[in-house]
């Protein structure tokens, strides 16, 4: 089944306490992407990754590092979570990059830091 | 840096058309603009897209005028299933390389029997 998986689904952490968020995609797709979803806010991109080693930032970076080491995952990391990063956070891929492609989202991960 | 405007909410009855709009009103050429429902607690999923004019299928229409500033998601005959947020996506105008990608707020649709 064509999906994008996000782990953990849940986690509460303290402060300060590095954290990775999990994603992975098996579609081969080339483009992904992280978002954040707050009240009132909608969907804000922090990171995205056009393929292997290319990563750029989105609307709301501070705070998170991306890599891409390989073609279907794409970790998010908090080196040092501070509360205002609780948030619920999404992955997604397309097939490329640009408005035209259908991205497909993961689960999401709701992140509470204390 | 493009933004995308829509309202935070609505409200309708079963078997009525809703019609939820989009601002953006500084949409790149090259741009598409493209819909996505989420449910609570998932994801956001893919409904429709259009570049100009009327796109149609299964599920929704998709109506963008002719300077593109806007466009409507048009939804007949709701039922209950349809309360969700509905999001309206175009791309960062600033961006040439089509990476940043621009969501609206979302619209909350609530659907009453």
């Amino acid at each position: 089944e064509a999906q994008v998986t996000q782990n953990p689904r849940y986690l509460i952490t303290v402060t300060g306490k590095k954290l990775t968020v999990t994603c992975s995609q098996n579609m081969n797709h080339e483009y992904m992407s992280w978002y954040r979803q707050d009240p009132g806010l909608g969907l804000r991109q922090i990171y995205y990754s056009m393929n292997v080693e290319v990563t750029d930032k989105g609307d709301v970076p501070e705070g998170y590092k991306v890599s891409r080491k390989e073609k279907r995952n794409f970790p998010l990391i908090l080196e040092s979570p501070s509360p205002n990063q609780t948030s619920l956070y999404f992955c997604a891929s397309s097939l490329g990059q640009g408005s035209r492609r259908e991205q497909y989202f993961g689960p999401g991960t709701r992140l509470t830091v204390t | 840096l493009a933004k995308t405007t829509q309202p935070i909410s609505m409200d309708s009855y079963e078997g009525q058309e809703v019609n939820i709009t989009c601002s953006h009103n500084n949409i790149a050429t090259n741009d598409y603009i493209t819909w996505y429902q989420q449910f609570p607690s998932q994801g956001p999923r893919f409904i429709i897209q259009g570049y100009k004019t009327k796109v149609t299928n299964e599920v929704a229409s998709l109506f963008i005028p002719a300077d593109r500033k806007s466009s409507t998601l048009s939804l007949p005959r709701v039922s209950l299933s349809d309360t969700a947020v509905y999001y309206c996506l175009v791309g960062d105008r600033a961006d040439n390389q089509g990476g940043k990608l621009i969501f609206g707020q979302g619209t909350e649709l609530s659907v009453k029997p």
